[in-house]
């Protein structure tokens, strides 16, 4: 079982949509949830982070944990044409500790 | 605004040459990193430095991998004898440290690596 699955995509809607994306994992020590916002050919890009379980909320973006079921979800509300881009979950085990990645879900807001 | 910076942004080199990628951290960071992301897979870390020395790897950084602080601005990844794949995004990140709290890493733009 890979460490930590995400879904690739692409995952293309029309602006204004509420986006759901979301990881698995399978590693239980992992502490401090990420998502991650890449754009082509650039470094990622902190959007959220979240420690242990719970909700997050940052404008339109909301950062769920659910431990019990080793899940973790992203949501994108009024989605606009600039948020297209590559959103990677990453998880870790210690605040200074490696980052584990999920494979990224390319995501495209049509105007 | 900080950020870490990396060069060259592009690097080709024959196989079996060494290589060093460069970077600048974030000025007061004191934790280092560096990741690599094969195209169309992964972000995959490779391995950390803190306190002059690594602190963690993954089983890719083998010998023919080695990091260096050598100043106190640059941060440097050798692969001593560069294979086909090796191949990839290579992103330098720092993070400040503040006890037990969530720190968050920086990267870089990255350096492309092609190895003919």
């Amino acid at each position: 079982q890979k460490e930590v699955e995400q879904d690739p995509g692409p995952l293309s809607v029309p602006e204004g949509a509420i986006v759901s994306l979301n990881c698995t994992y399978s590693n239980s020590a992992f502490q401090y949830f990420m998502w991650y916002r890449q754009y082509s050919r650039k470094g990622p890009e902190l959007l959220m982070y979240t420690y242990s379980s719970g909700n997050k909320e940052d404008g339109r973006f909301t950062a769920q944990v659910d431990k019990s079921s080793k899940y973790i979800s992203l949501f994108i509300r009024d989605s606009q044409p600039s948020d297209s881009a590559t959103y990677l979950c990453a998880m870790s085990a210690r605040s200074q500790g490696n980052l584990i990645f999920g494979k990224g879900t390319k995501l495209s807001v049509k105007p | 605004e900080p950020e870490v910076t990396q060069t060259p942004s592009h690097q080709v080199t024959q196989m079996g040459q060494e290589v060093i990628l460069r970077c600048v951290p974030i000025s007061n960071h004191l934790y280092f990193y560096w990741y690599r992301q094969i195209l169309g897979q992964k972000v995959e870390f490779l391995v950390s430095f803190y306190n002059n020395e690594i602190s963690e790897k993954s089983e890719i950084f083998d010998d023919q991998f080695s990091v260096e602080r050598p100043d106190g601005s640059n941060f440097t990844l050798k692969i001593r004898s560069t294979k086909l794949e090796d191949s990839a995004m290579y992103f330098c990140a720092s993070s400040s440290t503040s006890g037990g709290s969530f720190n968050e890493q920086f990267f870089g733009p990255g350096t492309r690596l092609t190895v003919l």
